[in-house]
């Protein structure tokens, strides 16, 4: 198993564009999480799926953001009509669901919006 | 709103001494993780405490876990340079809705 692999690595974009990142977690989880860090911070949850479902989404994501996991394989994170304010670290995790639950990461996608 | 704080949050320690870094959350919780991140890297699992009293130890670093307190701690014994980096915990909270919480981070220099 590779891990949990992140698409793009980095992304420039400029404000008002949509982007849209890819996570592949490890296979045999069925949990996936979405987190962003801006410098200097911990981890902000976003929201996370068990298997196909998303069960949370945190509060403080706009309407602009949406995460879909088709089949409950890969998930996709997009943002539409960037802000600067969303130039940040997205990183996603897995988890297998039961036991200590450990979140394995993945690198993350930087995002900068000019 | 479960919130989870860290102190120090900076630290800049010579080798060979020892510290302890410390993690406070506001709710009840029985799981406790910490990770580390090295600059410009992602997220590495270090230990999970699952119950009070729990104590983890891997090299020179120690976890432990006391729930009544709602404290975890992590000692760092006998610091060496390959130990800088920035140490998060993150709690899940009592719903137990593994929506895991974590704190600001505490950026470990350590000094040759």
């Amino acid at each position: 198993d590779t891990g949990v692999s992140q698409d793009p690595r980095h992304k420039i974009t400029k404000r008002g564009q949509n982007v849209t990142f890819r996570c592949d977690p490890i296979s045999e989880h069925n949990r996936l999480y979405w987190y962003r860090q801006t410098l200097g911070q911990g981890p902000e949850f976003l929201t996370y799926f068990q298997n196909e479902a998303q069960l949370e989404k945190s509060r403080l994501l706009s309407d602009r953001f949406s995460a879909e996991r088709p089949k409950g394989s890969f998930s996709t994170l997009e943002i539409q009509r960037t802000e600067q304010g969303d130039s940040a670290m997205y990183l996603c995790a897995s988890s297998s669901g039961w036991g200590a639950n450990v979140l394995t990461f993945g690198a993350g996608s930087r995002l900068t919006v000019l | 709103e479960l919130k989870v704080e860290q102190n120090p949050l900076f630290l800049s320690m010579q080798e060979g001494k020892n510290y302890t870094i410390y993690c406070n959350y506001s709710t009840t919780s029985d799981r406790l993780y910490w990770y580390r991140q090295d600059p410009g890297k992602s997220l590495e699992s270090l230990f999970v405490l699952l119950s009070n009293g729990a104590v983890k130890q891997e090299g020179r670093l120690m976890a432990s876990l006391d729930t009544k307190a709602r404290l975890s701690t992590l000692h760092i014994t006998a610091a060496v340079h390959d130990l800088s980096a920035t140490y998060f915990c993150a709690v899940d909270p009592p719903s137990g809705t593994y929506k895991y919480i974590f704190g600001t981070g505490t950026r470990l220099k350590v000094l040759a």
